[in-house]
């Protein structure tokens, strides 16, 4: 079945640093990437998107790119502040069987970021 | 335009009791699907339903139900609560028929069984 694989965590960084958080996926079919953003005792909010090959989804600074060959699709920023100081889900979003619904997305286990000042 | 409401925001219930929870989608989105988050299993699909039908169903059991009203709104129902099912219940709904399908999540309703 599907599934994605998140870099454990948490990652901690200084103000400025860089950002990389790597995710794989394995899934049947071409599916679509996302990156959510968890904020304490929040939902989930979608923080960048992409559906094809090559795709860069950006947004807040935050850019990400879908790379078929090698099955991945890592986060990355170039510098973070301590109000991105959250949890980061990778997921995809598969056709079901039969290719009636995309409704479910499948999640990798979270990365926690924390940003000291 | 609001966002994803889900009700209670909060619920304790007593192992064997049952509970409703609701979700109501943003506006013009026919689409919902639940989740299930807790630390150790994480985020799993529970189910997604659109103009009332189900369309796609997690692996949950039987206890674990939904359904769709002709607003869009959505329920779930989890019956004979076990301690295991504590945990963060999230809704989301969602407009598009097919990709690239994102999804927006509303607060969750945080479940806790005594």
């Amino acid at each position: 079945g599907d599934s994605v694989t998140q870099m454990e965590g948490p990652v901690t960084l200084s103000e400025e640093a860089f950002l990389t958080i790597n995710c794989t996926y394995t899934a049947t079919g071409y599916p679509s990437l996302f990156w959510y953003v968890q904020y304490p005792g929040e939902g989930l909010q979608l923080l960048l998107k992409a559906t094809k090959a090559d795709d860069k989804g950006s947004n807040k600074g935050f850019e990400a790119t879908y790379r078929k060959e090698t099955t991945s699709f890592h986060l990355e920023k170039g510098s973070v502040q301590v109000s991105d100081s959250a949890v980061y889900f990778c997921a995809l979003s598969a056709p079901s069987a039969g290719g009636t619904s995309y409704g479910k997305l499948t999640f990798g286990q979270g990365t926690i970021l924390t940003v000291h000042p | 335009k609001a966002g994803v409401t889900q009700t209670p925001r909060y619920l304790i219930k007593t192992r064997g009791q049952q509970v409703t929870l609701s979700c109501s989608p943003i506006s013009g989105h026919r689409s919902v699907s639940w989740y299930q988050q807790t630390p150790g299993q994480g985020l799993q699909f529970l189910f997604e339903y659109f103009s009332e039908t189900q369309r796609n169903k997690g692996n949950f059991p039987g206890r674990f139900s939904g359904r769709q009203f002709s607003n869009s709104r959505s329920e779930m129902n989890v019956s004979t609560l076990e301690l295991g099912d504590s945990a963060l219940y999230l809704c989301a709904s969602s407009f598009y028929l097919d990709r690239p399908y994102e999804q927006y999540f509303g607060p969750g309703t945080r479940l806790t069984v005594t």
